[in-house]
């Protein structure tokens, strides 16, 4: 069963902390996908990830991709307000199709 | 990247009734996909459309209930029939462009009482 698993689904952070979202998933997929969606908005495409060992970095924002673990994290550093919204990890599968199966959600709450 | 616009943004509609969402992409893709978020919860696939052919539904989810159409390279709509409250959501239209990146539309916030 194709499944992904997020957690946690609700990180309150206060601002200038580090902390991490994991996102386990379930194939042996070699695409894994991290999207921002801010309330009342659609998904904003933050990181695609390629292959095993893959790290990207956009700002404060780092994606990292462990195929041999199905592991993917998104490590926040320095949090600041403006990061406030919720993080979705998505897998691909289906080949070339690129269908998306995502996870849960984690709702991300950076306090000042 | 691929500017994708969606028609309707929002509406509220009567149970019963059908809605037809449409969705225009500002360059030629070959596959398009439909997405449905309900009220607090995570994003799930309805179809894959290419474009002349049929679209091929995920599971949980039928041609009779939501009839897709793809006439063109850079155009697609979703129609949701029938329908209850239980199809209150977000439908959104969603790309590939080339091997990687996957693009979504606005959004359509479908309320039905």
């Amino acid at each position: 069963e194709l499944k992904v698993e997020q957690n946690p689904l609700f990180l309150s952070m206060q601002e200038g902390k580090n902390y991490t979202i994991y996102c386990n998933y379930s194939t042996t997929s070699d695409r894994l996908y991290w999207y921002r969606q801010d309330p009342g908005k659609s998904l904003e495409s933050l990181f695609v990830l390629l292959s095993n060992g893959a790290v990207k970095q956009e700002g404060r924002l780092m994606a990292s991709l462990d195929t041999k673990a199905r592991l993917s994290t998104l490590h926040i550093t320095a949090a600041v307000h403006d990061l406030s919204a919720t993080y979705f990890c998505a897998e691909a599968y289906g080949g070339a199709t690129n269908k998306l199966i995502f996870g849960t959600g984690t709702l991300l709450a950076v306090q000042p | 990247s691929a500017v994708i616009s969606q028609k309707p943004s929002r509406d509220i509609c009567q149970r019963g009734t059908s809605l037809t969402i449409q969705c225009q992409v500002d360059s030629q893709v070959t596959m398009m996909f439909w997405y449905r978020q309900q009220p607090g919860q995570s994003l799930t696939l309805i179809a894959t459309a290419n474009q002349g052919s049929e679209a091929t539904y995920e599971s949980g989810f039928v041609i009779d209930k939501f009839p897709i159409s793809r006439p063109n390279l850079t155009f697609s709509t979703l129609t949701v029939s029938n329908m209850s409250p239980e199809d209150s959501s977000i439908y959104l239209c969603s790309l590939r462009q080339g091997r990687e990146t996957q693009y979504f539309g606005p959004g359509t916030r479908l309320l039905v009482l």
